[in-house]
């Protein structure tokens, strides 16, 4: 265990659906990130936060809209996602913004049907 | 441009024996990051091992060892002993740059046979 948790682990969701993925980090980190893994891609870098405020935005579509209402929740809210969206979810977080080391979490498998 | 390479998309080897995972990388920096990371299949990434390019010394975890080739821009990394619970993907990654943001290679799978 890394400290970081992420819910669900597993979702499926249609392309007219609203879902939240939920990031919680318990290692005291100020810095929290999203990154999406798909396969034969490296990870992709989507939003970082630092104390609560958003500090990078990756050119994300805005279908995917991020939360960060304290250092150590980070939310993912998703709607009229495409199926090109299924991939991998990571959360990650770090004692600061491009500190050395990031710690991640499980990840939340996403399928758009 | 900061690139990471990773040239072997697949690797195995036996329990016991020694495999080398390569990874080369690309900055302007002078004062950058090296990582590896593992990915097992349970999916949980963490952090196996971390270079600091300022220090000449290679670095060593346990079974885990890198040979930092800083002219070469060559960073790969040894496993000795390999164990069943080393199979995994295994990322190459580097932090350089004001924005320190992390670049990953695309990861090798590594297999360990029993």
């Amino acid at each position: 265990e890394t400290g970081v948790t992420q819910t669900p682990r597993h979702l499926v969701m249609g392309m007219t659906n609203k879902k939240s993925l939920k990031c919680e980090q318990h290692l005291g980190h100020n810095a929290m990130y999203w990154y999406k893994q798909s396969a034969k891609k490296p990870l992709e870098l989507m939003f970082v936060y630092n104390f609560k405020e958003q500090t990078e935005n990756n050119s994300v579509p805005s279908r995917f809209s991020p939360e960060c209402p304290n250092s150590s929740h980070l939310f993912l809210h998703l709607h009229t996602l495409q199926p090109e969206d299924s991939a991998l979810y990571l959360c990650a977080s770090s004692p600061a913004p491009g500190a050395n080391e990031q710690f991640f979490g499980p990840g939340t498998r996403l399928t758009v049907l | 441009a900061q690139t990471v390479t990773q040239s072997q998309p697949e690797m195995s080897v036996q329990e016991a024996e020694t495999v080398t995972l390569s990874c080369t990388y690309d900055t302007s920096e002078n004062n950058y990051y090296l990582f590896w990371y593992k990915q097992p299949p349970s999916r949980q990434m963490i952090l196996v091992i971390r270079q600091e390019a300022y220090k000449q010394q290679n670095a060593t975890e346990n079974r885990f060892s890198v040979n930092f080739q800083k002219a070469a821009k060559s960073f790969s990394l040894k496993i000795s002993d390999s164990q069943l619970g080393d199979t995994a993907m295994y990322f190459c990654a580097l932090n350089a740059g004001n924005n320190r943001k992390l670049i990953w290679g695309l990861g090798t799978s590594l297999a360990v046979n029993p």
